[in-house]
């Protein structure tokens, strides 16, 4: 069974700029999850998607956006790129939305804003 | 607001010595309890869960974990270490107030096992 894919790897952007990273949850997940995790703040949940709809959202500004695909995809968007968003974004997916539930993490994409 | 402490911000054992690794949280609610590891370039796993019923929780690799509500405690140990287990362990909590998915992370702690 494949893990959580996130595209791209490694991506480097300018200040200003606009990025969009993308998320394949595990086949039949539908909820899917994405935290911004960096040296200083460690990991912070940005939001969470299932049935194409955000349910639960992060303490980050509204340049942070994302969403999700019928067939459960996701991405994330960052608008107007500030050097305090290079980070290794990480998507999780999980089998259900309700509580308990389990995440299986992605390797991430790390970021980079000169 | 919820939030998980972890202490140990680097910690040095030699093969064979046991570990424990403290973890508290702050959440006056029910509570579902996690440890997290990232071994030096792969991706976060899952090394145990915490639900409910017996507190005393038992994952991969030979760690263990109690939980202990009276004092906010999720500490994770292992009886004898190995240069494998040389990685990043990260406490997470959710609350029953939060979303499902919405985990709180400790900053985690470095482990490094000297052969």
């Amino acid at each position: 069974k494949a893990g959580v894919t996130q595209t791209p790897r490694y991506l480097i952007k300018t200040r200003g700029q606009q990025v969009t990273l993308s998320c394949s949850p595990i086949s039949g997940h539908r909820s899917v999850s994405w935290y911004q995790q960096t040296p200083g703040q460690g990991l912070q949940f940005l939001f969470e998607y299932f049935s194409e709809t955000q349910r639960n959202k992060g303490n980050f500004p509204g340049r942070f956006s994302g969403r999700q695909f019928s067939n459960s995809r996701s991405e994330m968007n960052v608008s107007t790129l500030e050097l305090g968003d290079s980070a290794l974004y990480l998507c999780a997916s999980s089998l259900v939305e309700g509580s308990p539930n389990v995440l299986t993490f992605g390797a991430g994409s790390r970021l980079t804003v000169l | 607001a919820q939030s998980v402490s972890q202490h140990n911000h680097h910690v040095i054992l030699s093969e064979a010595a046991s570990l424990e690794l403290g973890c508290n949280y702050s959440y006056g609610g029910t509570v579902n309890l996690f440890w997290y590891v990232q071994y030096p370039g792969q991706h976060l796993q899952l090394l145990l869960k915490y639900f409910s019923g017996d507190p005393l929780v038992k994952g991969i690799k030979g760690f263990e974990a109690e939980f202990i509500k009276s004092k906010f405690s999720f500490n994770l140990r292992k009886p004898s270490v190995q240069w494998s287990d040389t990685a990043e362990y990260f406490c997470a909590v959710n609350g029953d107030q939060t979303g499902a998915n919405n985990l709180f992370f400790g900053t985690g702690t470095r482990l490094t096992v000297i052969p």
